[in-house]
């Protein structure tokens, strides 16, 4: 079965371009998190959506930060403009509904630089 | 306010002993603990959880141990393994039954000597 899949592994962009992140949860899983780890502040919850829903995004830093989830298949997390201390490396996980009692699981994430 | 803390940044471990990584938490809420593994360049991987109706749980080599009284987990790794050299994180359901937000903590870089 194919895991969480993020897009693009790697990417390196000037300060003030728009930055667009992509994840393709598990098939059937219907809840989405994007984390952001920093070394600073370690892992953290950005936002997340129960059945393409927005329930919780009061990690989000700032408004430049946005995401959406259209479809059960595809999420995007976009930074516009991005700065450079948006850079980090920001993870997607996918869970079944159940409560908590329902492990994520995460890709691979993306590691973004902003220069 | 730092809810779930991993206190030990690290820890250094000879192959074939135990490894026992701790975890502390402050909010009496939680009533679900993980642990994940992650090796460098890739996500997380779920690795062992616990449920506050239990004060233990066992799978193999792992077994996480919850102390509600002092809120306090620890994840055994016996015996510990070379491939187990990873940064493990603890997490933690933020109590709101439904909603699946988990809290991690700083994680501790485990590394097993040969």
């Amino acid at each position: 079965d194919a895991g969480v899949i993020q897009s693009p592994r790697h990417e390196v962009t000037e300060m003030g371009q728009e930055v667009t992140l992509r994840c393709k949860p598990i098939s059937g899983h219907n809840s989405l998190f994007w984390y952001r780890q920093t070394m600073m502040r370690g892992l953290e919850l950005l936002i997340y959506f129960n059945n393409n829903v927005p329930i919780d995004d009061s990690g989000m830093p700032e408004d430049r930060f946005s995401a959406k989830m259209p479809n059960a298949s595809f999420s995007t997390l976009k930074i516009q403009p991005s700065e450079p201390r948006d850079s980090a490396v920001y993870f997607c996980a996918s869970s079944r509904r159940g409560g908590g009692n329902q492990p994520q699981h995460f890709g691979d994430g993306t590691r973004l630089s902003i220069l | 306010d730092q809810q779930v803390k991993q206190n030990s940044p690290s820890l250094s471990v000879q192959e074939g002993r135990i490894s026992i990584l701790n975890c502390d938490y402050t909010n009496s809420m939680f009533d679900y603990f993980l642990w994940y593994k992650k090796y460098p360049a890739e996500g997380p991987t779920f690795l062992i959880s616990i449920s506050s109706i239990k004060d233990k749980n066992e799978d193999g080599r792992f077994t996480v141990f919850l102390n509600k009284s002092a809120k306090h987990l620890s994840l055994h790794i016996v015996p510990s393994q070379p491939g187990d050299s990873a940064v493990y994180f603890c997490a933690a359901n933020s109590g709101s039954s439904n909603t699946g937000k988990l809290i991690f903590g700083q994680g501790t870089t485990l590394q097993v000597k040969p």
